[in-house]
């Protein structure tokens, strides 16, 4: 299995609180993602890092930021909690070369109360 | 608008059983196709398909990408209570290697 952790694994918080969701990998691949997945909707993206201090918005970016200081950590942090952002949230990684795929870390399962 | 539809959204079968599961795609720059299988956690990779025709197999699951006709089907043989997941088709059009996804299928087998 590709070298990607998430943390927390779980996280229960309450609304209009800001919580900060972390992505390592040991893979020191160049791509990063952060996608969410809720029933009906399949995983969407959030954001995404192509490099270090590189990132740009995916199509439900509203309400979350990110940072990429290191080719290894990539941290999606929600500004202020809303119910509407319970979710599972996954990272994924990929290389550059053509016949890279995404590998998927384990998910962190957030309620927001 | 890049989009991938797969039907159908869910089946139940029987174990033993064969089924065959669909993925149709329209996009402006294909790289390639993925297929993942989503258990009660992360997806986990299970085939890339970049050219028409060449099948790819594992074990009891095959793979075919028509370029043509743009789509995809991923075949399950003699089907186990463990192939009970749900398979996502995403493909690749270029854009930072951004995945374009699909709603995925679930599928249940029964013993």
């Amino acid at each position: 299995d590709a070298g990607i952790t998430q943390s927390p694994r779980h996280k229960v918080t309450e609304t209009g609180t800001p919580v900060t969701l972390r992505c390592h990998q040991t893979e020191n691949h160049r791509y990063m993602y952060w996608y969410r997945q809720d029933p009906g909707h399949g995983l969407r993206l959030i954001h995404y890092s192509y490099g270090v201090k590189d990132t740009d918005k995916g199509e439900v970016s509203d309400g979350y930021s990110v940072s990429r200081s290191k080719t290894e950590d990539f941290l999606l942090t929600l500004e202020s909690a809303t119910s509407s952002q319970t979710s599972v949230y996954f990272c994924a990684i990929s290389g550059s070369r053509p016949t890279d795929t995404q590998y998927f870390g384990p998910g962190t399962r957030l309620t927001v109360l | 608008e890049d989009k991938v539809v797969q039907s159908p959204l869910s089946l139940v079968v029987h174990e033993g059983d064969t089924v065959t599961l669909n993925c149709s795609y329209e996009v402006t720059n294909f790289r390639s196709l993925l297929w993942y299988k989503q258990e009660k956690k992360a997806p986990t990779f299970l085939f890339m398909l970049t050219s028409s025709g060449i099948e790819k197999k594992s074990g009891r699951l095959s793979s075919i990408l028509d370029k043509k006709e743009l789509f995809s089907i991923l075949n399950i043989t003699a089907t186990q209570t463990g192939d009970s997941a749900i398979y996502l088709c995403a493909v690749d059009a270029g854009n930072n290697r951004k995945l374009i996804w699909g709603l995925g299928t679930s599928l249940a087998v029964n013993p």
